[in-house]
């Protein structure tokens, strides 16, 4: 079976940083998505990393490990629009483009 | 380039009735999928298409929906006798091998049975 794990819920203050985790366990990888989800809108694609390592774009980052089923997005200089539902998602099994997605990470930005 | 569209935001019906969603993917993609979302969780996988070849096909997708992309454009998914259940946003996605794959969707079906 297909395992994604993400916490339910983050608070954070305009300005600071965030790491949102995503624990994972799934038979096959080919790469971990990160979505963010507005409330009654699509999801938007924000990071991929298929190897392990840090990807870096403008204020979101992904990070990725492959041999301990881990990953972050790291979000900085927060901003009340950052406000939203982050999907973990993973490409795995024999399915190219069929991800498995974890529950979602509501962040709440204050300010 | 006008990205994924559905049709209709939301959709209101009653226990029992058919309903029918339509998904305009992006359109140099040849990958359509189908997903399903309730309040709360992440998207669950429902049915994906290549070109107009329904390739694979969720255990969630019971027998009272169907899905079809007959000429490997848009798509459509039908719900028959539809249950309380059944109430969830709708998503559609689509996606391009040489982009990784990236999936790309659009704003959902929001559907509502009374």
């Amino acid at each position: 079976g297909q395992n994604i794990d993400q916490p339910t819920e983050m608070t954070a203050t305009e300005g600071a940083i965030v790491q949102i985790n995503c624990t994972y366990q799934t038979s096959g990888f080919n790469g971990l998505f990160w979505y963010q989800q507005h409330a009654g809108e699509a999801p938007t694609f924000l990071s991929y990393n298929v190897l392990d390592g840090l990807e870096e774009k403008g204020r979101f980052s992904s990070f990725l490990s492959r041999s301990k089923g881990y990953s972050y997005l790291l979000l900085k200089e927060l901003q009340m629009k950052d406000s939203a539902s982050y999907l973990c998602a993973v490409m795995g099994g024999s399915t190219l483009g069929r991800l498995y997605f974890g529950r979602g990470t509501q962040l709440t930005v204050w300010p | 380039d006008t990205g994924v569209s559905q049709d209709p935001r939301h959709k209101i019906t009653k226990r029992g009735q058919n309903v029918t969603f339509r998904c305009d993917p992006i359109s140099e993609h040849n990958r359509l999928y189908w997903y399903r979302q309730t309040l709360g969780q992440g998207p669950e996988f429902l049915t994906y298409f290549q070109n107009e070849a329904q390739l694979e096909k969720s255990r969630l997708l019971s027998d009272r929906f169907s899905a079809e992309r007959p000429k490997g454009s848009f798509s459509t998914l039908e719900i028959q006798r539809t249950e309380q259940g059944d109430s969830a946003m709708y998503l559609c996605a689509s996606s391009y091998r040489a982009d990784n794959e990236k999936l790309f969707f659009g704003s959902g079906t929001q559907l509502s049975v009374l």
